[in-house]
């Protein structure tokens, strides 16, 4: 089993829906979570980071930690074609400097 | 703008022919990391330096290698690429190792081709 689970798509949603990004992971020590969002032929930009449970939000975008259930979400509101990327899901324990990414999940918004 | 910068953007090789790839960085981040990302795969974590601790993944193969001249620059050597090393080789820096600000910020990516 991986340590970290996402469904790689494509997602492919008209301009103006809300998305919903999801991943899940087995490690109980992960204490931070984050968002990469990854154009085409690009590296991988930092969208959000989330310490421990709850939710943040930053413009159109809301990060969302339940460690209970070891399930994290990114909501994109009033997506745009310009959130056409693949996003990664990464995660890391609290000392440790190793993250771990998903496979990332593509997103195609259709204007 | 401090950013990190990998070259080349892509580079062709032939089978079993050295090749080096070059990141440099401009935000005098302690630490440097060489990611290898297959297509629609995670990025896999090859090795990181802390300033000039060397820190080898243990499922890392030897064809491997990479070197830290100075702060600013890091290299991944090939020695001898395998048609399975075709991939983005990413290069990524962080400040330092701990906590939620230690975020690592990516280079645009060196993909490679293995004829």
């Amino acid at each position: 089993q991986k340590e970290v689970e996402q469904d790689p798509g494509p997602l492919s949603v008209p301009e103006g829906a809300i998305v919903s990004l999801n991943c899940t992971y087995s490690n109980s020590a992960f204490q931070y979570f984050m968002w990469y969002r990854q154009y085409s032929r690009k590296g991988p930009e930092l969208l959000m980071y989330t310490y421990s449970s709850g939710n943040k939000e930053d413009g159109r975008f809301t990060a969302q930690v339940d460690k209970s259930s070891k399930y994290i979400s990114l909501f994109i509101r009033d997506s745009q074609p310009s959130d056409s990327a693949t996003y990664l899901c990464a995660m890391k324990g609290t000392g440790g400097f190793k993250t771990i990414f998903g496979a990332g999940t593509r997103l195609f918004v259709k204007a | 703008d401090a950013m990190v910068i990998q070259n080349p953007r892509y580079q062709v090789t032939q089978f079993g022919k050295p090749v080096t790839l070059s990141c440099s960085q401009t935000l005098n981040h302690n630490v440097m990391y060489w990611y290898q990302q297959k297509s629609s795969q995670a990025p896999k974590l090859l090795f990181h330096y802390y300033d000039k601790d060397f820190n080898n993944e243990a499922d890392t193969p030897d064809n491997f290698q990479s070197r830290r001249p100075n702060t600013s620059f890091c290299f991944l050597d090939i020695r001898s690429p395998g048609l399975g090393d075709a991939a983005m080789y990413l290069c990524a820096t962080s400040r330092d190792q701990r906590g939620a600000t230690d975020t690592q910020y990516f280079g645009p990516g060196t993909r490679l081709t293995v004829l």
